[in-house]
């Protein structure tokens, strides 16, 4: 059961351009999303996210806008940087429960 | 420790054998999460532990799995019978205690591969 789809496997975008990386999900009770950064034989990292009370969350060259009545969500990185390339997830909880994650975009940004 | 650790890294065994890996959450945290990334998928729920809370295995793929997590810090995950579709990464994550605002910290992972 897929609550959360990140539809795009691959992005891949020329440096200094914006990156937008998409995500939608079922679950009408999440209320809390986050989107993690992973490089090669890391774990994933924090990102950045955002409360269903807003739509939108800036840090830096990340936002992320939250779309509640489509259940989508989108990550924009501007501008992009050769070293933003690695797998995105998006991810998404209900209340205090688990994360459920998306299966990951792979950014590739080109000098 | 300054983050998670997981360890071993890298695990190749035969198929049918048993393994066991461990995860050394971050100190303090009471929340303790197993993931696992199979090639080409997204991160897979396993199982949850949360304080002395019975822990919540809705994740676990078969009754092959099971975790056990010892005075609230270490957790061990253990496949039994190993089968060749659970080559996976298994990633461990920990997180303050109805904190999520950071999300979860995790750990690099460990790679098993069952040949």
């Amino acid at each position: 059961d897929q609550q959360v789809k990140q539809n795009s496997p691959s992005l891949s975008v020329q440096e200094g351009r914006i990156s937008i990386l998409n995500c939608d999900y079922t679950n009408s009770m999440f209320d809390y999303f986050l989107w993690y950064k992973k490089y090669p034989a890391e774990g994933p990292t924090f990102l950045i996210s955002i409360s269903s009370i807003k739509d939108k969350n800036e840090d830096g060259r990340f936002t992320v806008f939250l779309n509640k009545s489509a259940k989508h969500l989108s990550l924009h990185i501007v501008p992009s940087q050769p070293g933003d390339s690695a797998v995105y997830f998006c991810a998404a909880s209900a209340g205090y429960n688990d994360m459920r994650f998306g299966a990951g975009t792979r950014l590739t940004v080109k000098p | 420790g300054a983050g998670v650790s997981q360890s071993p890294s890298n695990k190749v065994t035969e198929k049918g054998k048993d393994v066991e890996l461990r995860c050394d959450p971050i100190s303090g945290h009471t929340a303790l999460y197993w993931y696992r990334q199979s090639l080409g998928q997204g991160l897979e729920f396993l199982i949850y532990f949360q304080g002395n809370s019975a822990p919540d295995k809705s994740g676990l793929p078969s009754d092959r799995f099971s975790a056990e997590r010892t005075g609230g810090s270490v957790s061990t995950l253990t496949i039994q019978r190993t089968q060749q579709e659970d080559s996976a990464v298994y990633l461990c994550a920990s997180s303050l205690a109805r904190r999520q605002t950071y999300g979860y910290t995790f750990g690099s992972g460990t790679r098993l591969t069952v040949v």
